[in-house]
């Protein structure tokens, strides 16, 4: 069964405190790993896709990377814009185009 | 990416009725989903809105309880039919278009009393 794993559940970071979220996952084959970020009262913000182990995503404070267990997303020198829930997604390369979320991680950054 | 639209925003409605929630795209994409996000949990497929056809529906979710239309490449609405309390939940329609990446709409807050 496809499966995917995120931790830590939250994490609390003071601003300009480095740190990385953690997805692990299982799937029939991968077509694509996917992150988003969401904020409270709206829909997920689509960040990243990474295709195949060893590929690399950035985006200003934000670089995602995937092995072909699991991806992480480096989150360096936060700001308190970038407190948010995190969501990681697998794609299976099936005839659907289904996304199989894990349950995020909530991060908040303090100033 | 394309400007998706949700109507209504929120809604507040009694157990047994049925309340239709719409999705439009400000462009023509070629898939459309249905996800809902249960309070605290994250996002679960209900089905995919098919453009002249029935929707496909995920293992646990079926057309009578949640009925979906797609008339053309720009719309679709999902009817949650006979609330209950446990369909309280943040609705999100998604889209996706000659890519594997699929962008949100704001979401549809359902609280059934």
């Amino acid at each position: 069964e496809d499966q995917v794993t995120q931790s830590p559940e939250a994490l609390r970071l003071q601003e300009g405190e480095s740190s990385s979220l953690n997805c692990s996952y299982t799937v029939s084959g991968l077509r694509g790993l996917f992150w988003y970020r969401q904020d409270p009262g709206k829909g997920p913000e689509f960040l990243f896709t990474l295709y195949s182990a060893g590929e690399e995503k950035e985006k200003e404070r934000l670089k995602a990377t995937l092995t072909k267990k699991e991806s992480f997303l480096h989150i360096t020198a936060p700001k308190p814009e970038d407190s948010a829930t995190y969501l990681c997604a697998v794609q299976a390369r099936d005839s659907s185009y289904k996304l199989i979320f894990g349950s995020g991680t909530r991060l908040l950054v303090r100033p | 990416s394309a400007v998706i639209s949700q109507k209504p925003s929120r809604d507040i409605c009694q157990r047994g009725t049925s309340l239709t929630i719409q999705c439009q795209v400000d462009s023509q994409v070629t898939m459309m989903f249905w996800y809902r996000q249960q309070p605290g949990q994250s996002l679960t497929l209900i089905a995919t809105a098919n453009q002249g056809s029935e929707a496909t529906y995920e293992s646990g979710f079926v057309i009578d309880k949640f009925p979906i239309s797609r008339p053309n490449l720009t719309f679709s609405t999902l009817t949650v039919s006979n609330m209950s309390p446990e369909d309280s939940s943040i609705y999100l329609c998604s889209v996706a278009s000659g890519t594997s990446e699929q962008f949100f709409g704001p979401g549809t807050r359902l609280t059934v009393l």
